[in-house]
Protein backbone atom coordinates (compact mmCIF):
# COMPACT_ATOMS: atom_id res chain seq x y z
CA UNK A 1 0.00 0.00 0.00
CA UNK A 2 1.73 3.41 -0.86
CA UNK A 3 -0.52 5.07 1.02
CA UNK A 4 -0.26 9.03 -0.46
CA UNK A 5 1.51 9.89 -3.84
CA UNK A 6 2.75 13.40 -4.86
CA UNK A 7 4.10 14.57 -7.86
CA UNK A 8 6.01 15.88 -8.99
CA UNK A 9 8.54 15.40 -6.29
CA UNK A 10 9.83 19.11 -7.06
CA UNK A 11 9.42 21.72 -9.58
CA UNK A 12 10.64 25.02 -11.05
CA UNK A 13 8.30 27.03 -13.08
CA UNK A 14 8.43 30.66 -14.58
CA UNK A 15 5.70 33.08 -13.12
CA UNK A 16 2.42 33.04 -15.29
CA UNK A 17 2.47 29.94 -16.59
CA UNK A 18 -0.32 26.87 -15.61
CA UNK A 19 0.86 24.09 -13.09
CA UNK A 20 -1.01 21.04 -11.55
CA UNK A 21 0.47 19.37 -8.51
CA UNK A 22 -1.11 15.95 -8.46
CA UNK A 23 -2.29 14.13 -5.25
CA UNK A 24 -3.32 10.47 -5.52
CA UNK A 25 -4.10 8.22 -2.43
CA UNK A 26 -4.84 4.26 -2.09
CA UNK A 27 -6.86 4.30 1.20
CA UNK A 28 -10.21 4.78 -0.01
CA UNK A 29 -10.12 8.24 2.28
CA UNK A 30 -13.10 9.97 2.00
CA UNK A 31 -11.50 13.68 2.95
CA UNK A 32 -9.03 14.81 1.59
CA UNK A 33 -6.88 18.51 1.98
CA UNK A 34 -4.23 20.67 0.32
CA UNK A 35 -1.42 23.10 2.74
CA UNK A 36 0.96 24.76 1.53
CA UNK A 37 4.18 25.31 3.90
CA UNK A 38 6.00 28.18 4.29
CA UNK A 39 9.39 29.03 6.75
CA UNK A 40 8.05 29.99 9.98
CA UNK A 41 4.50 29.62 9.26
CA UNK A 42 3.93 26.05 9.64
CA UNK A 43 1.18 24.39 7.66
CA UNK A 44 -1.70 26.57 6.26
CA UNK A 45 -4.89 24.77 4.47
CA UNK A 46 -5.66 26.23 0.68
CA UNK A 47 -8.49 23.91 -0.51
CA UNK A 48 -10.59 20.65 1.07
CA UNK A 49 -12.36 17.89 -0.05
CA UNK A 50 -14.81 15.80 2.45
CA UNK A 51 -16.04 13.57 -0.09
CA UNK A 52 -16.13 13.09 -4.07
CA UNK A 53 -17.36 15.51 -5.78
CA UNK A 54 -17.61 18.42 -3.35
CA UNK A 55 -14.84 21.11 -2.34
CA UNK A 56 -14.17 23.64 -0.20
CA UNK A 57 -11.77 26.67 0.34
CA UNK A 58 -9.21 26.20 3.58
CA UNK A 59 -7.64 29.93 5.11
CA UNK A 60 -5.11 30.46 1.52
CA UNK A 61 -7.46 29.58 -1.58
CA UNK A 62 -6.77 32.53 -3.65
CA UNK A 63 -5.06 31.80 -6.81
CA UNK A 64 -5.35 28.01 -6.54
CA UNK A 65 -8.85 25.55 -8.11
CA UNK A 66 -9.59 22.01 -6.98
CA UNK A 67 -11.45 19.18 -8.39
CA UNK A 68 -12.54 16.07 -6.60
CA UNK A 69 -13.74 13.52 -9.78
CA UNK A 70 -12.99 10.58 -7.71
CA UNK A 71 -11.87 9.12 -4.35
CA UNK A 72 -8.67 8.78 -4.90
CA UNK A 73 -7.15 11.66 -6.96
CA UNK A 74 -7.49 15.48 -5.75
CA UNK A 75 -5.17 17.77 -8.40
CA UNK A 76 -4.31 21.48 -7.28
CA UNK A 77 -4.01 24.07 -9.94
CA UNK A 78 -2.35 27.26 -10.73
CA UNK A 79 -3.59 29.00 -12.92
CA UNK A 80 -1.03 31.78 -13.68
CA UNK A 81 1.50 31.07 -11.24
CA UNK A 82 3.39 33.93 -9.34
CA UNK A 83 6.67 34.38 -6.74
CA UNK A 84 4.44 34.22 -3.88
CA UNK A 85 3.47 30.51 -4.44
CA UNK A 86 6.38 29.34 -3.73
CA UNK A 87 6.28 26.81 -1.62
CA UNK A 88 6.04 23.61 -0.18
CA UNK A 89 2.70 21.93 -1.12
CA UNK A 90 1.48 19.12 0.86
CA UNK A 91 -1.30 16.83 0.07
CA UNK A 92 -3.32 14.92 3.40
CA UNK A 93 -5.98 12.54 3.39
CA UNK A 94 -8.80 10.97 6.55
CA UNK A 95 -10.72 8.28 6.60
CA UNK A 96 -13.55 11.10 7.46
CA UNK A 97 -13.23 14.87 8.22
CA UNK A 98 -13.61 13.91 12.42
CA UNK A 99 -10.34 11.27 11.80
CA UNK A 100 -6.55 11.66 11.64
CA UNK A 101 -4.73 13.56 8.84
CA UNK A 102 -2.13 11.55 6.94
CA UNK A 103 0.30 13.37 4.71
CA UNK A 104 2.17 13.06 1.53
CA UNK A 105 5.95 13.32 0.66
CA UNK A 106 5.11 16.95 -0.91
CA UNK A 107 5.69 18.86 -3.53
CA UNK A 108 8.77 21.86 -3.44
CA UNK A 109 7.62 24.21 -6.02
CA UNK A 110 9.50 27.12 -7.07
CA UNK A 111 8.26 30.22 -8.86
CA UNK A 112 10.59 32.40 -10.61
CA UNK B 1 -9.89 32.37 15.00
CA UNK B 2 -7.98 29.66 16.48
CA UNK B 3 -4.12 30.46 16.44
CA UNK B 4 -1.67 27.67 17.48
CA UNK B 5 1.89 29.16 19.53
CA UNK B 6 5.09 27.27 19.09
CA UNK B 7 7.23 29.64 21.50
CA UNK B 8 10.69 27.61 20.96
CA UNK B 9 12.12 27.69 17.64
CA UNK B 10 14.59 25.53 18.28
CA UNK B 11 15.29 23.19 20.84
CA UNK B 12 18.39 20.40 21.87
CA UNK B 13 18.51 17.44 23.61
CA UNK B 14 21.49 15.18 25.01
CA UNK B 15 20.90 11.69 23.39
CA UNK B 16 18.73 9.56 26.33
CA UNK B 17 17.69 12.57 27.83
CA UNK B 18 13.71 14.20 27.91
CA UNK B 19 13.01 17.10 26.23
CA UNK B 20 9.81 19.37 26.89
CA UNK B 21 8.45 21.06 23.59
CA UNK B 22 6.06 23.79 24.60
CA UNK B 23 2.64 24.72 22.64
CA UNK B 24 -0.24 26.64 23.45
CA UNK B 25 -3.32 27.58 21.65
CA UNK B 26 -6.42 30.28 21.68
CA UNK B 27 -10.22 28.64 21.30
CA UNK B 28 -13.50 29.30 22.56
CA UNK B 29 -14.36 25.85 21.42
CA UNK B 30 -14.64 22.95 24.28
CA UNK B 31 -14.27 20.00 22.20
CA UNK B 32 -11.43 19.76 19.69
CA UNK B 33 -8.65 17.71 18.83
CA UNK B 34 -4.72 18.28 19.08
CA UNK B 35 -1.85 17.05 17.66
CA UNK B 36 2.03 16.70 17.34
CA UNK B 37 3.47 15.98 14.04
CA UNK B 38 6.85 15.14 13.28
CA UNK B 39 9.06 16.53 10.33
CA UNK B 40 11.90 14.96 9.81
CA UNK B 41 14.91 16.04 6.97
CA UNK B 42 12.95 13.53 4.63
CA UNK B 43 9.72 16.46 4.51
CA UNK B 44 7.20 13.59 5.50
CA UNK B 45 4.52 14.72 7.79
CA UNK B 46 4.39 12.07 10.72
CA UNK B 47 1.76 12.21 13.34
CA UNK B 48 3.38 11.52 16.44
CA UNK B 49 0.51 11.63 19.30
CA UNK B 50 -2.94 12.91 19.21
CA UNK B 51 -5.37 14.30 22.27
CA UNK B 52 -9.56 14.39 22.62
CA UNK B 53 -9.91 17.64 24.71
CA UNK B 54 -12.74 15.68 26.29
CA UNK B 55 -10.55 13.12 27.45
CA UNK B 56 -8.47 14.03 30.90
CA UNK B 57 -5.99 11.56 30.74
CA UNK B 58 -3.28 12.63 29.18
CA UNK B 59 -2.00 10.85 26.13
CA UNK B 60 1.10 8.24 25.53
CA UNK B 61 3.02 6.57 22.80
CA UNK B 62 5.72 4.96 23.68
CA UNK B 63 8.73 7.43 24.78
CA UNK B 64 6.62 10.15 23.55
CA UNK B 65 3.92 11.88 25.85
CA UNK B 66 2.07 15.19 26.24
CA UNK B 67 0.73 16.95 29.39
CA UNK B 68 -2.60 18.47 28.50
CA UNK B 69 -3.56 21.84 30.47
CA UNK B 70 -7.19 22.71 29.42
CA UNK B 71 -7.55 25.33 31.64
CA UNK B 72 -4.35 27.02 30.52
CA UNK B 73 -4.87 25.86 26.58
CA UNK B 74 -1.05 24.14 27.09
CA UNK B 75 0.05 21.09 25.06
CA UNK B 76 3.30 19.75 25.74
CA UNK B 77 5.13 17.01 24.41
CA UNK B 78 7.72 15.26 26.37
CA UNK B 79 10.10 12.97 24.44
CA UNK B 80 11.75 10.77 27.59
CA UNK B 81 15.00 8.68 26.63
CA UNK B 82 15.75 11.03 23.08
CA UNK B 83 17.42 9.19 20.02
CA UNK B 84 19.33 10.62 17.03
CA UNK B 85 16.13 9.54 15.05
CA UNK B 86 13.94 12.12 17.18
CA UNK B 87 15.96 14.84 15.46
CA UNK B 88 12.96 16.43 13.31
CA UNK B 89 10.66 19.75 13.04
CA UNK B 90 7.97 19.27 15.64
CA UNK B 91 4.64 20.82 14.72
CA UNK B 92 1.47 21.59 17.15
CA UNK B 93 -1.94 21.27 15.35
CA UNK B 94 -5.01 22.19 17.28
CA UNK B 95 -8.65 21.04 15.16
CA UNK B 96 -12.44 21.51 15.97
CA UNK B 97 -14.22 18.54 16.87
CA UNK B 98 -17.46 19.58 14.73
CA UNK B 99 -16.13 21.09 11.79
CA UNK B 100 -12.95 18.79 10.96
CA UNK B 101 -11.67 20.23 8.16
CA UNK B 102 -8.87 22.59 9.11
CA UNK B 103 -5.45 21.45 11.10
CA UNK B 104 -4.31 25.34 12.77
CA UNK B 105 -1.04 24.27 12.96
CA UNK B 106 2.16 26.21 15.17
CA UNK B 107 5.27 27.43 13.56
CA UNK B 108 7.32 24.73 14.49
CA UNK B 109 10.59 23.81 16.70
CA UNK B 110 13.38 22.67 15.55
CA UNK B 111 14.81 19.79 17.55
CA UNK B 112 18.58 18.99 17.56
CA UNK B 113 19.68 15.75 19.09
CA UNK B 114 23.40 15.45 20.50
CA UNK B 115 25.25 12.68 20.27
Amino acid sequence: IAGITQAPTSQILAAGRRMTLRCTQDMRHNAMYWYRQDLGLGLRLIHYSNTAGTTGKGEVPDGYSVSRANTDDFPLTLASAVPSQTSVYFCASSPTTQNTQYFGPGTRLTVL
Amino acid sequence: AQTVTQSQPEMSVQEAETVTLSCTYDTSESDYYLFWYKQPPSRQMILVIRQEAYKQQNATENRFSVNFQKAAKSFSLKISDSQLGDAAMYFCAYRRANAGNMLTFGGGTRLMVKP
